[in-house]
């Protein structure tokens, strides 16, 4: 069965710091899709990427970057320069090739504070 | 687009009470997801359509707990007699394979704001 593990639970940062976020997964599939997802206090859940586990090219979008490992199993997300607006719940999660539906395994999450 | 939206919000009901959440997705979107999110935990899967075929449930989806899509947009939850372990996050998610980059892969999944239940 898929398991995601964020082992930070909470990272307070002042304003302009880089912000790292640790992701873990294990799956038995062979293909499978990694994402992160952000949850502002307002609660809804806002997509921010995804990658393919056939693709560990690690890319940088914006202020954001991620650093995608197969032999480590890990799918780290880095925030750059923090604003205050990044502050939120950030979860990544697993989808495997071989589920029905592709449905998503999240993460504990990890609370970003980002203090100005 | 319009996102994916839910009704009620929020809700506040009695233990033993019938509720029903109802979620729109996004429109031309063809699978639809339930998910519960309780208080400081990631959001865990329920249930998914592909268009009104409920096509697999989660063991948390207890026999109290039944949704429908019947004609393949907008999507039901209800939960019969509720108790005060029902009381979560109700988040719906819709994605469409057919716009996803890779043939048979994987296809972001788009959340509407969910609704709150408290049972008291």
């Amino acid at each position: 069965a898929q398991k995601v593990t964020q082992a930070q639970t909470e990272i307070s940062v002042v304003e302009k710091e880089d912000v790292t976020l640790d992701c873990v997964y294990e799956t038995r599939d062979t293909t499978y899709y990694l994402f992160w997802y952000k949850q502002p206090p307002s609660g809804e859940l806002v997509f921010l990427i995804r990658r393919n586990s056939f693709d560990e090219q690690n890319e940088i979008s914006g202020r954001y970057s991620w650093n995608f490992q197969k032999s480590t199993s890990s799918f780290n997300f880095t925030i750059t320069a923090s604003q205050v607006v990044d502050s939120a719940v950030y979860f990544c999660a697993l989808s495997e090739a071989g589920a029905a539906g592709n449905k998503l395994t999240f993460g504990g999450g990890t609370r970003v504070l980002v203090k100005p | 687009d319009t996102g994916v939206s839910q009704d009620p919000r929020h809700k506040i009901t009695k233990r033993g009470q019938n509720v029903t959440f109802r979620c729109d997705p996004i429109s031309e979107h063809n699978r639809l997801y339930w998910y519960r999110q309780t208080l400081g935990q990631g959001p865990e899967f329920l249930t998914y359509f592909q268009n009104e075929a409920q096509l697999e449930k989660s063991r948390l989806l207890s026999d109290r707990f039944s949704a429908e899509r019947p004609k393949g947009s907008f999507s039901t939850l209800e939960i019969q007699r509720t108790e005060q372990g029902d009381s979560a996050m109700y988040l719906c998610a819709s994605s469409n394979p057919g716009q996803g980059v890779v043939a048979g892969g994987e296809y972001e999944q788009y959340f509407g704001p969910g609704t709150r239940l408290t049972v008291t």
